[in-house]
């Protein structure tokens, strides 16, 4: 089956510093990537959606300048925590739809955890 | 609007016993219906989904969901539960929107099986 990867699968940061999370479609063409994030005990969040060679649509309430995606290329996105918090320390997860979905399936990457101190 | 509620944020079955992980949803198009399984410490993976077609659809690891458009339900069930699957279970409808894939996840299912 197609294969996402996220790298790193999990980082310490400190306060103030900037990481960035990778996320690869391995064996297809991503036209579209999703960046999610799961808050302890509660669902997976929406963040944004991007698109190949465009600009990411955010999700309302989620700030554009701290959390920048960049979908450079159609197997490539990557989310960059600016100017990190403790509060944004949280389970960070990618998915892709490839070019051709059949069913607009969506495939899911292992996760990042990232932990901010 | 599309929307998904999952009855039960806990369930706990014996091991042997059915499993039933309720899914319900809202939408205004006919959706795209999934069902991902996560097991503690990974990301997510793909159980099974429903696109068109038949509306009882199969899975991996012996887990199967049938559409039923006239309750919008979408249930996850099995027959005999597993230790192995202990897990969190997450329903998801997705849909297109104005050229763009909109995903919806409930909030999730942990199931705790016991021996």
């Amino acid at each position: 089956g197609a294969v996402v990867s996220q790298h790193p699968s999990r980082v310490i940061c400190k306060s103030g510093t900037s990481v960035k999370i990778e996320c690869r479609s391995l064996d297809f063409q991503a036209t579209t990537m999703f960046w999610y994030r799961q808050f302890p005990k509660k669902s997976l969040m929406l963040m944004a959606t991007s698109n190949e060679g465009s600009k990411a649509t955010y999700e309302q309430g989620v700030e554009k300048d701290k959390f920048l995606i960049n979908h450079a290329s159609l197997t490539l996105s990557t989310l960059t925590v600016t100017s990190a918090h403790p509060e944004d320390s949280s389970f960070y997860i990618c998915s892709a739809r490839p070019r051709r979905s059949p069913g607009n399936t969506i495939y899911f990457g292992e996760g990042s955890w990232l932990t901010v101190v | 609007a599309q929307s998904v509620t999952q009855l039960g944020s806990h369930v706990s079955v014996s091991e042997g016993a059915l499993v039933l992980l309720r899914c319900n949803y809202s939408s205004s198009v006919p959706p795209y219906l999934f069902w991902y399984v996560q097991y503690p410490n990974q990301g997510l993976q793909l159980l099974l989904k429903y696109t068109t077609g038949a509306t009882l659809v199969k899975g991996i690891n012996g887990f199967e969901a049938e559409f039923k458009k006239s309750e919008t339900s979408f249930h996850l069930t099995k027959p005999s539960a597993h230790m192995s699957d202990a897990a969190e279970y997450f329903c998801a409808v997705i849909l297109n929107s104005g050229g763009y894939q909109k995903v919806t996840f409930g909030t999730g299912t942990k199931l705790q099986v016991i021996p």
